[in-house]
């Protein structure tokens, strides 16, 4: 089985950087990887960690250390359409196939 | 373009009624997923097609059933919906198993009356 922890809520200022942490614990692990969903719309992909260590693409960094079992989502320069939940999700072979399971997501309130 | 299309937007159905959920995707993926996601919740995996071999999820309702006529369309069937089967149900796909990550369709947001 598989279990992710990430706080349910986050709120900052325009041009602030915030950091969502996710920690897990998965029977396997194929990597941690990030969704955006706005509220009503579909969870969009931002970006997947397999190995060790900081991706970042564009205003958006992920970081993963999986001898702690422990990833962050690094979002800088923060705009008021950064407001949104984020989930962490983890793919790991459980009985079903490479299961991609989600946390319950962080709410992030971006204010002017 | 959209590539998962959901139709429609918004269901409404009576408690105990019927109800088929569709999906479309133009993207030649092999898996189809299909999600519930509850307010302020993480979306829940139902079943997922791996090209036509059918994979549900072991805490999935048997009232909730799937099927996949071809590649590119998917459908859930929801034999006798429950108060408790309003949900947002969204649609993904993904190139495979293994590697894919899933892209999701907008979602279909279904009330029970």
């Amino acid at each position: 089985g598989q279990s992710l922890e990430q706080p349910s809520e986050v709120t900052a200022v325009e041009g602030a950087i915030v950091q969502i942490n996710c920690t897990y614990q998965t029977s396997g692990f194929y990597g941690l990887s990030w969704y955006q969903q706005h509220d009503g719309g579909a969870p969009t992909f931002l970006s997947y960690n397999g190995l060790d260590g900081l991706e970042e693409t564009g205003r958006f960094s992920s970081f993963l250390s999986r001898s702690d079992s422990y990833g962050y989502l690094l979002l800088q320069e923060l705009q008021m359409k950064d407001s949104a939940s984020y989930f962490c999700a983890v793919r790991d072979q459980g009985s079903n196939d490479y299961k991609l399971s989600f946390g319950a997501g962080t709410t992030v309130t971006v204010r002017a | 373009d959209a590539m998962v299309i959901q139709n429609p937007r918004y269901q409404v159905t009576q408690f105990g009624k019927p109800v088929t959920l569709s999906c479309s995707q133009t993207l030649n993926h092999n898996v189809m997923y299909w999600y519930q996601q509850k307010s302020s919740q993480a979306p829940k995996l139902l079943f997922h097609y791996y090209d036509k071999d059918f994979n549900n999820e072991a805490d999935t309702p048997d009232n909730f059933q799937s099927r996949r006529p071809n590649t590119s369309f998917c459908f859930l069937d929801i034999r006798s919906p429950g108060l408790g089967d309003a949900a947002m149900y969204l649609c993904a796909t993904s190139r495979d198993i293994e590697l894919g990550f899933p892209h999701f369709g907008d979602g279909t947001r279904l009330s029970i009356l």
